[in-house]
């Protein structure tokens, strides 16, 4: 099964809300990163927060890693239409140099 | 700067065939990566070459192989095509510093097998 695992799969949301998604998984990992993709393109890369880090922000975005839960949410704040697309976390395992991806969350964000 | 570069953007084949894709990395890269994303899942990890050195691979049947050239670019070759190849197929490149690098994708070749 997937390493990491994403919640909700589906999240729709008012514009000018908060959005947050989680994800789990199962295995040590050397790093974390968050990407977004929009109706079935490339990926693009949002955010990166290592193990030994407990939170990180990027403009609207912030996320947390807790390695005793082995989890991670991203929060989007004051969303926008722009928003909307998939969004994946992938983690980065220890010492195997491979990327495991969840199965997204979509986010709707409604005008 | 370029970002990563993927070609052809669609393909069509039929059961049976072999196909071809090709990737090149961001400018300096030295690393690539493999996936394929089904239709409503996340990407899974196929290969991931650093030097034209295979340094991962992901639980997918031999009939999936990859090489990456000199000039760091890639390419993926799929024999005996079956339906459930049909996919998108994203390379990502990395700046190796260590494991689980930050990636940046292509925009993908959307494979569909008939």
């Amino acid at each position: 099964s997937q390493q990491g695992e994403e919640d909700p799969q589906a999240l729709s949301i008012q514009e000018g809300e908060n959005a947050t998604m989680n994800c789990s998984y199962k295995t040590s990992i050397n790093n974390l990163q968050w990407y977004r993709q929009n109706s079935g393109r490339g990926l693009v890369h949002l955010i990166l927060i290592r193990s030994n880090e407990r939170e990180k922000h990027s403009g609207r975005l912030r996320v947390t890693l807790d390695t005793s839960k082995k989890s991670s949410s991203l929060l989007i704040t004051a969303s926008r239409a722009a928003d909307t697309a998939s969004y994946f976390c992938a983690t980065a395992l220890t010492p195997f140099n491979k990327f495991y991806f969840g199965s997204g969350t979509k986010l709707n964000v409604k005008p | 700067d370029a970002g990563v570069t993927q070609s052809p953007t669609h393909l069509i084949k039929t059961r049976g065939q072999h196909v071809t894709l090709r990737c090149s990395p961001i400018s300096g890269h030295k690393s690539v990566s493999w996936y394929q994303q089904v239709l409503g899942q996340g990407p899974q990890f196929i290969f991931q070459y650093y030097e034209k050195e295979e340094r991962g691979r992901g639980n997918f049947p031999d009939r999936f192989s990859a090489r990456q050239f000199p000039n760091y670019s890639s390419e993926l070759n799929v024999n005996a095509l079956l339906l459930g190849d049909s996919a998108l197929y994203l390379c990502a490149s990395s700046s190796p510093s260590g494991i689980g690098d930050e990636q940046f994708f292509g925009p993908g070749t959307r494979l569909t097998v008939l």
